[in-house]
């Protein structure tokens, strides 16, 4: 049982590029959820999706698409990277039920140069 | 809204003494608490979590957390430290019908031998 499965690891970009971020979940789990972590503000809600095609914003929106077109997966786009997007994004999956806990991904060190 | 605090950036205990993180929260609604650890270089890992009942909730590792409502704070706990508790907990909230988690900044514990 893999869990949560995001790739890349590590990437570097350079400022303007786009990519996109993968995160895969084999727990047939509803809820997702991208973050990114920076030093001293602890893990942010980027956009998080409750179901097959259904997404929306968390608190720091900005740059980012996603999609859900699948229970699986829920890809993470930058749309033009800028040097403000270095961090470390995390995706979790949940059930959608608020006393449950989330499974987080290993992370995506991302560097924007 | 919901929130988190964590009021202590780094705590230092020695190898055998008992350790205490400590976080307030804020949310609408009934509480849904949970704390997770984050070693260097991986995910977050669910540590325990409190939904209702006994206060104090028993987890992972020999950690154990105290919920007190009058004072809206989830403490989390360890009655003998080891050197390999050493890592970055963060305390999170979700409120009655929310799906998002909201997290704190994290707590940097260190263990010294």
């Amino acid at each position: 049982n893999a869990g949560v499965t995001q790739t890349p690891k590590f990437q570097v970009l350079k400022t303007g590029q786009s990519m996109t971020l993968q995160c895969a979940q084999d727990m047939n789990h509803e809820y997702m959820s991208w973050y990114r972590q920076d030093p001293g503000m602890g893990l942010r809600l980027i956009h998080y999706s409750v179901g097959a095609g259904i997404t929306d914003q968390g608190e720091v929106p900005n740059g980012y698409n996603v999609s859900r077109s699948t229970t699986e997966d829920f890809p993470l786009r930058l749309l033009s990277a800028a040097p403000s997007q270095t961090s470390v994004y995390f995706c979790a999956s949940s059930r959608p039920a608020e006393n449950t806990e989330a499974f987080f991904g290993q992370g995506t060190r991302l560097t924007v140069v | 809204a919901q929130s988190v605090a964590q009021p202590e950036d780094q705590v230092k205990v020695a190898e055998g003494n008992p350790l205490t993180v400590k976080c307030t929260y804020s949310v609408s609604g009934n509480p849904y608490l949970f704390w997770y650890v984050q070693y260097p270089n991986r995910g977050l890992q669910f540590l325990l979590k409190y939904i209702t009942g006994d206060n104090l909730v028993k987890g992972s590792y020999g950690f154990e957390a105290e919920f007190n409502k009058s004072q809206t704070s989830f403490h989390l706990k360890k009655p003998s430290a080891l050197v390999s508790d050493s890592a970055l907990y963060f305390c999170a909230v979700r409120g009655t019908g929310a799906n998002n988690l909201f997290f704190g900044t994290g707590t940097r514990l260190t263990v010294i031998p």
